[in-house]
């Protein structure tokens, strides 16, 4: 199973709410990462967490909170927002690199967020 | 900082056809280089990662090579079908787990 899971699909917010996106895998991985991508841009990285601990934070905005409360899961809060915040949001995984295994990152579906 | 240009921005081409999609990267300290797919609105699928001490990568009828010493890679497409139609993203990993993407190539296979 090389799947990676994420709720909501979409999900439209005004500039005072706070909601959440979570992110779910059970390959094992003990690497996950949350990506922003604009219309018809590449992705760009946020944040990345290895052992359910944050190594790499992109410089993002404090309204912008990420959790990894175990190994299969990894959410990320939301308050505040802008309007140019409205992107899709992408959750991915791997394994944490060692000699016997691959770091191929494998891509959920997205959540599509708008901000009002 | 890694910079990845991919050529060309858009490519289209009748079924059947073979094609390259080149990518070039700025630092050749790379760890790997990774191919995606990108149907419109959704999520990216992996296709193909190249370690950095290989030279070449193949499934089905997708090839990869890579070449770091001049910082290049080309994903090869054999006898292209419709549904290949997609944004082919090409991303180089550092050390530090950072996949940094070029911009794509969007490929329209035309029936």
């Amino acid at each position: 199973d090389t799947e990676v899971t994420q709720t909501p699909k979409h999900l439209v917010m005004g500039m005072t709410n706070k909601k959440s996106l979570k992110c779910e895998q059970h390959m094992g991985h003990r690497a996950m990462y949350w990506y922003k991508q604009k219309a018809k841009k590449p992705p760009e990285l946020m944040f990345v967490y290895s052992y359910e601990k944050l190594s790499i934070n992109e410089s993002v905005p404090s309204r912008f909170s990420p959790e990894c409360p175990n190994s299969s899961l990894l959410n990320l809060h939301l308050h505040a927002l802008q309007p140019e915040d409205s992107a899709l949001y992408l959750c991915a995984s791997s394994h944490y690199r060692t000699v016997t295994s691959t770091d191929t990152q494998y891509f959920g579906p997205g959540t599509r967020l708008t901000v009002l | 900082k890694q910079e990845v240009t991919q050529i060309p921005a858009a490519l289209s081409v009748p079924e059947g056809e073979n094609l390259v999609l080149n990518c070039s990267f700025t630092d050749s300290a790379i760890y790997n280089l990774q191919w995606f797919r990108q149907d419109p609105g959704k999520g990216l699928t992996s296709l193909l990662l190249i370690q950095s001490s290989q030279r070449e990568q193949t499934s089905g009828r997708l090839n990869a090579s890579l070449d770091k010493s001049s910082g290049r890679s080309t994903l090869y497409i054999a006898a292209s079908q419709p549904g290949d139609s997609a944004t082919y993203l090409c991303a180089v990993g550092g050390s530090n787990y950072k996949l940094t993407f070029g911009k794509g190539t969007l490929l329209t296979v035309n029936p």
